[in-house]
């Protein structure tokens, strides 16, 4: 099946710093990308839609000026949480569907995990 | 009410029970269906993707879709330890490039 690839997996940061979260589509073109958060024992929450070429749409209470979405080729999204805090510390996870269809099939990531000190 | 209703459990189940898992919904709009399977600290991975009302089977796997009384549900046969993670149901709208919306998940542990 297709791969999605998340990097880095886990990163520790310090409070202040930005941090970017690469999201990459290994063997398809991705035109849409979605990015995900996910709190422990929660389930995922939709933070923002990443389409290439154009800007992302972001849901509601997501501040898009504090995770900065860039999806500047088919087989590449990524996601920097800018001025990181301790309460942005979460599972953020990326998805991808295979460009060109409206199967509803999404392929996810392995999940990158963000601890801020 | 929430869009998707999933309870969240834990339940445990011993080793080759028939595990039930089960989600709801208020919109009649949404019409894909999935259940995603996530092991702890990865990412989700897809099991069973339906469509119309029905059963579908793969395996031990046999997702259901009702969609006149808004429920979906999923059935592992043969438990195993090896199932034992959280399962999510997600369902999205027919038209469009829409993401998916989520249960919150059910946690199964299944016990040797």
């Amino acid at each position: 099946g297709a791969v999605v690839s998340q990097h880095p997996s886990w990163v520790i940061c310090k409070s202040g710093t930005s941090v970017k979260i690469e999201c990459r589509s290994l063997d398809f073109q991705a035109t849409t990308m979605f990015w995900y958060r996910q709190f422990p024992k929660q389930s995922l929450m939709l933070m923002a839609t990443s389409n290439e070429g154009s800007k992302a749409t972001y849901e509601q209470g997501v501040e898009k000026d504090k995770f900065l979405i860039n999806h500047a080729s088919l087989t590449l999204s990524t996601l920097t949480v800018t001025s990181a805090h301790p309460e942005d510390s979460s599972f953020y996870i990326c998805s991808a569907r295979l460009g060109g269809t409206n199967t509803g099939e999404l392929f996810f990531g392995e999940g990158s995990r963000l601890t801020v000190l | 009410q929430k869009e998707v209703e999933q309870d969240p459990g834990p339940l445990s189940v011993p080793e080759g029970a028939i595990v039930s898992l089960n989600c709801t919904y208020s919109n009649s709009a949404f019409q894909y269906f999935m259940w995603y399977r996530q092991y702890s600290r990865k990412g989700p991975e897809l099991l069973m993707y339906t469509y119309s009302s029905g059963n579908k089977e793969d395996g031990r796997f046999t997702a259901q879709v009702d969609k006149s009384s808004k429920y979906i549900s999923l059935f592992i046969r043969d438990s195993q330890p090896s199932d034992s993670a959280t399962y999510l149901c997600a369902m999205r709208y027919s038209s469009g490039n829409t993401p998916l919306v989520f249960g919150k998940g059910t946690r199964l542990s299944v016990i040797a």
